[in-house]
Order: structure tokens, then sequence, then C-alpha cells
């Protein structure tokens, strides 16, 4: 059964913290993503990696960063965070190529 | 600018009536076409997919989609919702050229018992 996991459910941080959110999947994909959920606007890309160490921006990758050391794993990094990225934000990943993605439980980031 | 539509944030039935969520998407060029649901609290999980082989696909939880060219279109109906069937719904799009899926903003599905 395909895998993937996310640090934390809930997350409260202040403004101005750097906040670190972690991804693992368990299925050796080669692609990973980051997005971000808001009601109304449903998800949109922060950042995505198709290969370790690779990445590229989304839609939306201002105020964020990735890294991805190795394969299994995807890190997003909120270098300051500020109230407007408070958000439910979902990883995923999938094989190379136009392929199902596969989603964790999600996060949601409350920034106070 | 490739995108994907929903037709209706929100859409109610009753229990036991024909489920449809409409989505239509903008592309010359035939693409893969996915629905997936979202419990509370949780992350999206795959209901079905078109990958250019028959134009009627099954999934899970008797739900079904067509994929008609010519209207661009790919509804989701169910003939007969069941309580456990209220969720958000996403309708993506991705093309062949590219990993990256397009979603459409969402349909919350409410039923009434």
């Amino acid at each position: 059964d395909v895998k993937v996991t996310q640090s934390s459910r809930y997350l409260v941080k202040r403004t101005g913290e750097k906040v670190f959110l972690e991804c693992v999947q368990d299925m050796d994909h080669e692609n990973m993503f980051w997005y971000r959920q808001d009601p109304g606007l449903g998800l949109r890309l922060i950042y995505f990696s198709y290969d370790v160490k690779m990445k590229e921006k989304g839609d939306i990758p201002e105020g964020y960063s990735v890294s991805r050391e190795k394969k299994e794993r995807f890190s997003l990094i909120l270098e300051s965070a500020s109230t407007n990225q408070t958000s439910m934000y979902l990883c995923a990943s999938s094989r190379q190529g136009p392929d199902t993605q596969y989603f964790g439980p999600g996060t949601r980031l409350t920034v106070l | 600018a490739q995108s994907v539509t929903q037709l209706g944030s929100h859409v109610s039935v009753s229990e036991g009536a024909l489920v449809l969520l409409r989505c239509n998407y903008s592309s010359s060029v035939p693409p893969y076409l996915f629905w997936y649901v979202q419990y509370p609290n949780q992350g999206l999980q795959l209901l079905l997919k078109y990958t250019s082989a028959a134009t009627l696909v099954k999934g899970i939880n008797g739900f079904e989609a067509e994929f008609k060219k010519s209207e661009t279109s790919f509804h989701l109906t169910k003939p007969s919702a069941h309580m456990s069937d209220a969720a958000e719904y996403f309708c993506a799009v991705m093309y062949s050229s590219a990993s990256k899926i397009i979603f459409g903003s969402g349909t919350r599905l409410s039923i009434r018992p």
C-alpha cells in the first residue's frame, strides 16, 4: 500500500519563525510536490522536485524554499513565517511522467 | 493557459439521488484527467483517472466519469448517493509532457437524509 507521511498534522507558529514541514514517501517515486490548499482556491503548487537535489518553482513559490537531499524526503521551509501563510499544506509524490499523484494527510499550519 | 473549471462550489443532493459533479478543461491536446476526493481533515485520494483508453472510466465507491472530447468535459457521476459520499471533490488535468497537475477549485458535496 502506497504511503506518504507528513511530519505534523497540526502546527502553530509565530510570525517570523522558521518553519520546517517534512514529507516522506515509501514508494521510490521520482517526483514530489508541495501544495497549499485554501478555501475557494483549490490546490496551488508551491514547489516540486523531479529528482534528488532538483527542484522547480510552482505557481506560488514566494516566501517558501524546499530541500530534497534524499529521494524519499522532501522538505518545505518557511524562512520567516507570516500570517498569510496560514493554510493547509499537502505533500504528494508520483512516478516520472503523467502518473497519479499520491497525497499525504496534510499539515494544517497556523501562523499567529 | 491550461485550466480546469468545476461548475458549482457546493452541490447538495438527497440520499439515493443521482450525483453529478461537472468538470471542464481547456486544451486542444488530449490530457490525462483525474477526480480526487478529500474527506474532512484528510489528504486527497484518487477516485478515478482517464488516460486515453476507454472514455467511460469506473472508479472506487461506485463513481464513474465520461471523457467527452467534443465538450472538453469529464463529469463525475454516481447513480445513488450515500451519506458517506459527503466530501470535497477535485477535478484535475495533466498533460503528457509534464508531471504537474492542474486542479480545479473543488466542489463540496453534501448529502441530505
